[in-house]
């Protein structure tokens, strides 16, 4: 069956550095690699969007990359903030019409 | 604002009573979607609309019942809630399907008693 993992232990770092997330993927050949924030109680927040014949993409201080072979993508946050501190999920969207969540980092960014 | 709006924020309701959840879309967005979230399985999806008079299955759609008559609204709708179905809901909708990111709404966070 399609999985997708992330760590489920928070990252915690200082304030400046950079944070990276994991989302790991079996058993899914997606098209599109989605990146979300969620606060608590609110609804996810989308951020990126990476498609599968793109290696890498950029929004300001955010970076995600997307390794079919290795069927991971990688989700950096530089020059992080404690505002930045939130869960970040990970979304599949593949030849179904039922993107594949996973459950999520929790980011702590310490002053 | 460009936003999707869910009604009520929060509801207890008792096990059997119909109940219905809310949401609109002010953006014209042809995908809209429900989800419900529960500690330790993350979003679920519950059904979806590829368009009006389009809807179909999630992951999760035992129990639950939507419509969309309009391009702007998608209620979900539970017709014998039971305890089961204490979560997190949330709507959601997007220009079209997985090449657009999905904006989702506040959230409605029912409880069943």
């Amino acid at each position: 069956s399609q999985k997708i993992e992330q760590n489920s232990e928070a990252l915690n770092i200082q304030e400046g550095k950079t944070a990276t997330l994991t989302c790991n993927y079996t058993n899914y050949s997606p098209a599109y690699l989605q990146w979300y924030r969620q606060d608590p109680g609110r609804g996810p927040v989308f951020l990126l969007l990476i498609r599968e014949n793109e290696k890498e993409k950029r929004k300001e201080r955010l970076k995600v990359t997307f390794d079919t072979t290795l069927k991971q993508s990688l989700f950096h946050i530089t020059a992080s903030q404690p505002a930045d501190s939130a869960t970040y999920l990970c979304a599949l969207v593949g030849g179904s019409y039922i993107p594949t969540f996973g459950r999520g980092t929790s980011l702590i960014v310490h002053p | 604002e460009a936003q999707v709006t869910q009604n009520p924020r929060y509801l207890i309701t008792v096990t059997g009573k119909k109940l219905t959840v809310t949401c609109s879309q002010n953006m014209n967005h042809e995908y809209m979607s429900w989800y419900r979230q529960d500690p330790g399985l993350g979003l679920r999806q519950i059904y979806y609309s590829m368009n009006v008079e389009v809807t179909d299955k999630g992951d999760v759609p035992e129990g639950y019942k939507v419509s969309r008559k309009e391009k702007r609204n998608f209620p979900l709708i539970l017709e014998s809630p039971s305890p089961n179905q204490t979560s997190l809901y949330f709507c959601a909708s997007s220009l079209s399907f997985g090449n657009y990111g999905y904006t989702f709404g506040s959230g409605t966070r029912l409880t069943v008693v």
